[in-house]
């Protein structure tokens, strides 16, 4: 079956820039969360949505970020004015359950590689 | 807080040879541990998990990790490596009464298998 699928795969702009980065989750997962991962470096967590709410944005660095998923499904990573360390991959991942102690997997998607001119 | 530590930057070992790669957390009550595996141009890839249970665990590609709640290590290992296993490897940790529900990583340890 398909998998998480992150577009575009790569995206380039300029320092000021608005971007829009698409994660669509595995079929039937509730749960959604996106990370980032700056080079040599492990993914940090940014946001986790649980159905069309944000369960926790703890981890988006600042007020430039914001991530919707209006439908529950397909969401949206937004970042407006564009610093040159916003440059990372971003990850996408979904997992079946909600929160607590179920130790649902967290299935990844390959990433958007966000480089900021 | 939840943390993770992958004392190694590398990891090199010929291929046939066993491997381990290290990782020890840090977080309250009992901890969910993952590994994922990472290739390049690729999103990370669920390899195993410990939730409770017997403290080995058995995952995808002949790994296997084993939980020391002493130690608090979630050693990832593996028999004989192959040459394939080469890729960068990514431990997790996860509070499971933390209702966020995220993993936090490890800063990963890249494995080099040498024919």
């Amino acid at each position: 079956g398909a998998g998480v699928s992150q577009t575009p795969s790569n995206k380039v702009t300029e320092k000021g820039k608005y971007v829009e980065l698409r994660c669509d989750p595995i079929s039937g997962h509730t749960a959604l969360y996106w990370y980032r991962q700056s080079l040599g470096q492990g993914p940090e967590f940014l946001i986790y949505f649980q159905g069309t709410g944000a369960a926790d944005d703890s981890g988006l660095p600042n007020d430039r970020f914001f991530a919707v998923r209006p439908e529950g499904s397909v969401s949206t990573l937004k970042i407006q004015r564009t610093e040159r360390g916003d440059s990372a991959v971003y990850l996408c991942a979904s997992s079946s359950g909600s929160s607590g102690t179920s130790g649902n997997i967290q299935y990844f998607g390959a990433g958007t590689r966000l480089s900021v001119l | 807080a939840q943390s993770v530590a992958q004392p190694e930057d590398q990891v090199n070992v010929a291929e046939g040879n066993p491997l381990t790669v290290k990782c020890t957390y840090s977080v309250s009550g009992n901890p969910y541990l993952f590994w994922y595996v990472q290739y390049p141009n690729r999103g990370l890839q669920f390899l195993l998990k410990y939730i409770t249970g017997d403290n080995l665990v058995k995952g995808s590609y002949g790994f296997e990790a084993e939980f020391n709640k002493s130690q608090t290590s979630f050693h990832l290992k593996k028999p004989s490596a192959l040459v394939s296993d080469s890729a960068l490897y990514f431990c997790a940790v996860r509070d499971p009464w933390n209702a966020g529900n995220m993993l936090t990583f490890g800063g990963g340890t890249r494995l080099m298998v040498k024919p």
